[in-house]
């Protein structure tokens, strides 16, 4: 099994708002991911949590933040987004158990849309 | 500097036939290659890897090579079947690092 869960599918927010993405996965990896894409372009990567700490935050703007509350869940918190923030953000996880061959499981993504 | 180069946008393939989908890299620091699948408002799907120590890797009808003096690999699949219309991604990872490196990805068209 390697599911990679995300909520909502899709969300809509005004730049006001203050809104979560959730992320799940029950494989006990212990490296989970946030991407980013836009239409036409790879991923790109936001935030690394390993064993439950913020290993990386690729200079990512302070209007998202990361949470990793255990193991099988992490949250993007979003507040005063911008319209290019607009974008597919995707979840993916990995066992972290051998770097060599440690292969990254991605979610459905969440399709945020920022008015 | 893109480091993961695919450097064609798309690809037209008939059904049955081979698919061959390329990708070059340039840091010679990367040690673990993959390939991704992604269906329109999807996330990507994972295929097949293959590490710097080997040349080849094959998985049904995947099949991906890895030539490092060239610094190039490639991802086969045969027969191709209409599900495979996708966008592939190639990417790379540096070695004791977690940070993936993606390709710009291929858009692969089988016809019937």
């Amino acid at each position: 099994d390697t599911e990679v869960t995300q909520t909502p599918k899709h969300l809509v927010m005004g730049m006001t708002n203050k809104k979560s993405l959730k992320c799940e996965q029950h494989m006990g990896h212990r490296a989970m991911y946030w991407y980013k894409q836009k239409a036409k372009k790879p991923p790109e990567l936001m935030f690394v949590y390993s064993y439950e700490k913020l290993s990386i935050n690729e200079s990512v703007p302070s209007r998202f933040s990361p949470e990793c509350p255990n193991s099988s869940l992490l949250n993007l918190h979003l507040h005063a987004l911008q319209p290019e923030d607009s974008a597919l953000y995707l979840c993916a996880s990995s066992q972290r158990t051998s770097l060599s061959t440690d292969t990254q499981y991605f979610g459905p993504g969440t399709r945020l849309t920022v008015l | 500097d893109q480091q993961v180069k695919q450097n064609s946008p798309s690809l037209s393939v008939q059904e049955g036939r081979i698919s061959i989908l390329n990708c070059d890299y340039t840091n010679s620091m990367f040690d673990y290659f993959l390939w991704y699948k992604k269906y329109p408002a999807e996330g990507p799907t994972f295929l097949i890897s293959i590490s710097s120590i080997k040349d080849k890797n094959e998985d049904g009808r995947f099949t991906v090579f890895l030539n490092k003096s060239a610094k190039h690999l490639s991802l086969h699949i045969v027969p191709s079947q209409p599900g495979d219309s996708a966008v592939y991604f190639c990417a790379a990872r540096i070695q004791g690092a977690q940070k993936l490196v993606f390709g710009q990805g291929t858009r692969l068209t089988i016809n019937p």
